[in-house]
């Protein structure tokens, strides 16, 4: 079974500075899907941002940017110029590209912007 | 689009009782998820369903839970009879398939007393 791992609880910076989520997974497959999911206070999911594994460019979304590493299975997530908003549990999440569209996720970090 | 909805925001009941949660999933989207949230267990997929067929329900912990999908736009999970245990945020969600991740409802917090 899949494993995904965030070995971060939690995580603190400060406003306007960089900070960066890691993850890591366990996986047979060769092509599968990533997500980072932020969860603020409200406890609603929001997606951030996606990766296929089968693709070697990183992904980038505005402030939000990861930095994919296949042959390690490492998965982070690098927030920049971070703003109060950002302040949210964030969860990295797996999902078989093909068959069973499971998500599983990890444990999450808890991340704090301090003004 | 109204996105995922989830009904009721809040359930409190008491042990014993029977509880109804109600999803929505968003228009055309073909997969139906349903979560269960808690601190000592993090997200865990309870059943999922693929055009109104449960695919997968290894999830679900027992014979009290349930889960149906008459149609396309509506899913319920129902707990009957409820325990203390039960108590967490139960997240719906859908998707469309492909590359797309899930999207979230904005959860139901149930407690049982």
């Amino acid at each position: 079974a899949q494993t995904v791992t965030q070995s971060q609880p939690e995580m603190s910076v400060q406003e306007a500075e960089t900070v960066t989520l890691s993850c890591t997974y366990d996986t047979s497959e060769s092509n599968y899907y990533l997500f980072w999911y932020k969860q603020p206070p409200s406890r609603q999911m929001i997606l951030v941002i996606r990766q296929e594994a089968y693709k070697q460019q990183n992904a980038t979304e505005n402030r939000f940017s990861v930095n994919f590493q296949k042959a390690a299975k490492s998965f982070s997530l690098k927030i920049s110029d971070s703003q109060l908003g950002d302040t949210a549990m964030y969860f990295c999440a797996f999902m078989h590209y093909f068959g069973n569209e499971k998500l599983t996720f990890g444990t999450g970090t808890r991340l704090t912007i301090i003004p | 689009d109204a996105g995922v909805i989830q009904s009721p925001r809040h359930e409190v009941t008491e042990m014993g009782q029977e509880v109804t949660l109600r999803c929505k999933p968003i228009s055309g989207h073909n997969s139906l998820f349903w979560y269960r949230q808690t601190m000592m267990r993090g997200l865990e997929l309870l059943i999922y369903f693929n055009n109104n067929v449960p695919i997968d329900d290894s999830g679900m912990p027992e014979d009290r839970f349930s889960a149906k999908m008459p149609n396309a736009s509506f899913s319920t999970l129902k707990i009957q009879p409820s325990e203390p245990r039960d108590s967490a945020v139960y997240f719906c969600a859908s998707r469309s398939g492909g590359r797309y991740g899930y999207t979230f409802g904005s959860g139901t917090r149930l407690t049982v007393v």
